[in-house]
């Protein structure tokens, strides 16, 4: 069975970075997309960007140059960084897994989430 | 950019009876269309892909219809397990984007 194990810092003041890893087991790295996603109050669920196993990103065009997302696929990781936080990048952060062959580019595999808050 | 909407927003139903949820995008997405059921403090469950295809375990009172624009998803007799939060997504190849509805309370009458 495929497991997300996701960590970082939770609580950060605004300005600051928020910085989050997520590590995949018993399953492969390559052939697929891997996704991080956010739930917060105000605007449901928000797809936030995707790394393929061989680099490639895809960033949601509202967060603009505001995110990075790199990948290390030696060690089967990949990490969200989201520069110069606001309040209203408060929400819970998930991790996921992205079946890029199936109609609809499902997140099968999801992170446990990790929520953040930002206030000064 | 292709907007997702949800209804109802809040869906009250009693165990055992039939529950119809929709989704409208505001344009054509073909059949690139999934839906995810998620409970309280739990991640997103994947339950339908290409807007009809069950996910592996997911049980079949579980239905997904729909294409274009128009999309439902059925739970034939809602058991206690059901009462959770829906989301569909949808993908748009480009630029790559995923865009997810507000989500529909199912809940227990």
């Amino acid at each position: 069975q495929v497991q997300l194990q996701q960590w970082g810092a939770g609580l950060l003041k605004p300005g600051e970075t928020l910085s989050l890893t997520c590590a995949v087991y018993n399953g492969s790295f390559s052939g697929y997309y891997w996704s991080w996603v956010r739930l917060s109050p105000g605007k449901g669920l928000e797809w936030i960007g995707e790394i393929g196993h061989r680099g490639t990103t895809n960033y949601n065009p509202s967060l603009g140059t505001q995110i990075a997302i790199s990948g290390d696929s030696s060690k089967n990781q990949f990490s969200l960084k989201l520069i110069y936080v606001t309040a209203a990048d408060t929400g819970v952060y998930y991790c996921a897994r992205v079946r890029p062959l199936s109609v609809g580019r499902p997140f099968d595999y999801w992170g446990q989430g990790t929520p953040v808050t930002v206030s000064s | 950019e292709i907007v997702m909407t949800q209804s109802p927003a809040t869906l009250s139903v009693s165990p055992g009876e039939r529950a119809t949820l929709s989704c409208r995008a505001s344009q054509s997405v073909n059949n690139n269309l999934v839906w995810y059921q998620q409970e309280p403090g739990q991640p997103p469950r994947l339950l339908v892909y290409g807007a009809s295809t069950r996910a592996p375990g997911v049980p079949d009172r579980f239905s997904g219809s729909g294409s274009g624009t128009e999309f439902t998803l059925t739970i034939s007799s809602v058991q206690s397990e059901d009462f959770a939060v829906y989301f569909c997504q949808q993908y748009d190849n480009w630029p790559p984007t995923y865009t997810f509805g507000q989500g529909t309370n199912l809940k227990i009458k």
